[in-house]
């Protein structure tokens, strides 16, 4: 499994933009990138996955640069409830299993 | 929300007391997993199932053994519990016929257990 490196914690404020990136030098042919969100007490839940380019759905934007190398989770207008911490995964299309990492800790402010 | 039960929701035992943790779906999902999450670690998986009585090993499956007898049950058993297993317990299930990685894994609510 390829090896991910994203920031331990970010600070925002209420209505700001926050943009995680996720570093996957490794990063394999048949691999995608998917990431989750984990609130406090609950369980992950995924988010956004993608193989290249971008991907947009109604809760946020992945970007994939051509190399795929890194990607950027970008949450649009952040609000006290997207406090959480976010995982970035790379996953094999052809493997049942799933690597977390530490993930980064958003946490958004008033 | 996808149909995912975790019993207990919380337990506290003591060392080499046996402990079985129960995930209960009823999506008729095929693929079912355990983690573990403790801090620093993110979470890790113990062990998953690809079907009824089908299962394989995680990468921290020591000290941990899983039963699936029902499509819907996936048994997580402490043979002998230790300190070291004081963790939270998610359950997780996958929807794909494929079991392909690039498909969605629902959590559970987690079951939080303390060995002393």
């Amino acid at each position: 499994l390829a090896k991910t490196t994203q920031p331990i914690s970010m600070d925002s404020y209420e209505g700001q933009e926050v943009n995680i990136t996720c570093s996957h030098n490794n990063i394999a042919t048949n691999d995608y990138i998917t990431w989750y969100q984990q609130f406090p007490s609950q369980g992950p839940r995924f988010i956004i996955q993608g193989y290249k380019t971008k991907v947009t759905n109604e809760v946020a934007s992945l970007f994939i640069p051509a190399d795929r190398k890194s990607s950027t989770l970008s949450l649009p207008r952040v609000s006290l409830s997207d406090t959480a911490v976010y995982y970035c995964l790379v996953v094999p299309s052809n493997d049942y299993k799933l690597s977390f990492g530490a993930g980064t800790t958003v946490t958004v402010r008033a | 929300d996808a149909g995912i039960t975790q019993s207990p929701r919380h337990k506290v035992t003591e060392t080499g007391t046996p402990v079985t943790l129960r995930c209960h779906q009823t999506e008729n999902h095929r693929y079912m997993y355990w983690y573990r999450q403790d801090p620093g670690h993110g979470l890790r998986l113990i062990h998953y199932s690809y079907g009824v009585k089908d299962t394989d090993k995680g990468e921290v499956s020591d000290g941990y053994s899983v039963s699936r007898s029902k499509t819907e049950d996936f048994l997580l058993t402490l043979e002998s519990a230790t300190s070291s297993q004081t963790s939270v317990y998610f359950c997780a299930i996958s929807e794909s016929t494929s079991g392909k990685n690039t498909d969605t894994q629902y959590f559970g609510p987690g079951t939080r257990l303390t060995v002393l």
